[in-house]
């Protein structure tokens, strides 16, 4: 089961970013974010398609529908670039799978 | 709160075995599935396995022939052990905590071990 995500999403501070993660009825499984920046682990910003943990800014938001997941991240701040991994199981392989990440630059 | 620490070799030469610990504080083990994920150098994630506190596992079926997870309850620490290493295993290796809400296969990883990086080379 692959997942598609854009290499890079750019956008200038106060904007809001969209970064997307696109799979083949991706819309039936339940989808989960990470935030990484350079050095560190992954950090859970969202988990089942739209929930944020504890400690997430209301700012990173998530939906799930159709072939598309979508992350987006209002006001967007310098702090906020990093790398953003979609995540979901595939039942077909049983196997927890990770999209191939979007570095998100604040312009 | 609970936090995750790997621990372990930082080179391994090839084909030999790779092991690493991770322990976890300020929270129990039981009732968690626990998980190893790696990232190969300027790469993305890979999930390699999990193992849920009474000792079941599932392998990434890529590296399910050399792969093992093991738990120690008492020790409150899991560990990974990586068989016939090459080149290609090579990365940064994390452990993570994965709830057990019901089904668990819609769970996630949260937290996440600092991180360990594991050099192959001879």
């Amino acid at each position: 089961y692959v997942l598609t995500q854009p290499p890079s999403v750019s956008v200038a501070p106060g904007q809001t970013a969209r970064i997307t993660c696109g799979g083949d009825n991706i819309g039936s499984k339940r989808v989960h974010w990470y935030q990484q920046k350079p050095g560190q682990a992954p950090v859970l910003v969202v988990y089942a398609d739209r929930d944020r943990p504890s400690g997430i800014p209301e700012r990173f938001s998530g939906f799930n529908s159709g072939n598309t997941a979508t992350l987006t991240i209002s006001r967007v701040e310098a702090g906020d670039e990093a790398d953003y991994y979609c995540q979901v199981w595939d039942s077909n392989t049983d196997l927890w799978v990770f999209g191939g990440g979007t570095t998100l630059t604040v312009l | 709160q609970v936090q995750l620490q790997e621990s372990g070799p930082g080179l391994v030469k090839p084909s030999e075995t790779l092991s690493l610990t991770c322990t976890v504080s300020g929270g129990s083990i039981d009732n968690y599935y626990w998980s190893w994920i790696r990232q190969p150098p300027g790469k993305g994630l890979e999930w390699i396995g999990n193992i849920y506190y009474s000792g079941s596992t599932t392998y990434n079926p890529s590296l399910k022939s050399r792969v093992t997870i093991s738990i120690d309850t008492s020790k409150n620490h899991f560990s990974l052990k990586l068989t016939s290493v090459n080149a290609a295993d090579t990365a940064v290796y994390y452990c993570a905590r994965m709830p057990s809400y019901s089904p668990y296969t819609n769970n996630w990883f949260d937290p996440w071990g600092q991180g360990t990086l594991v050099s192959v080379y001879s």
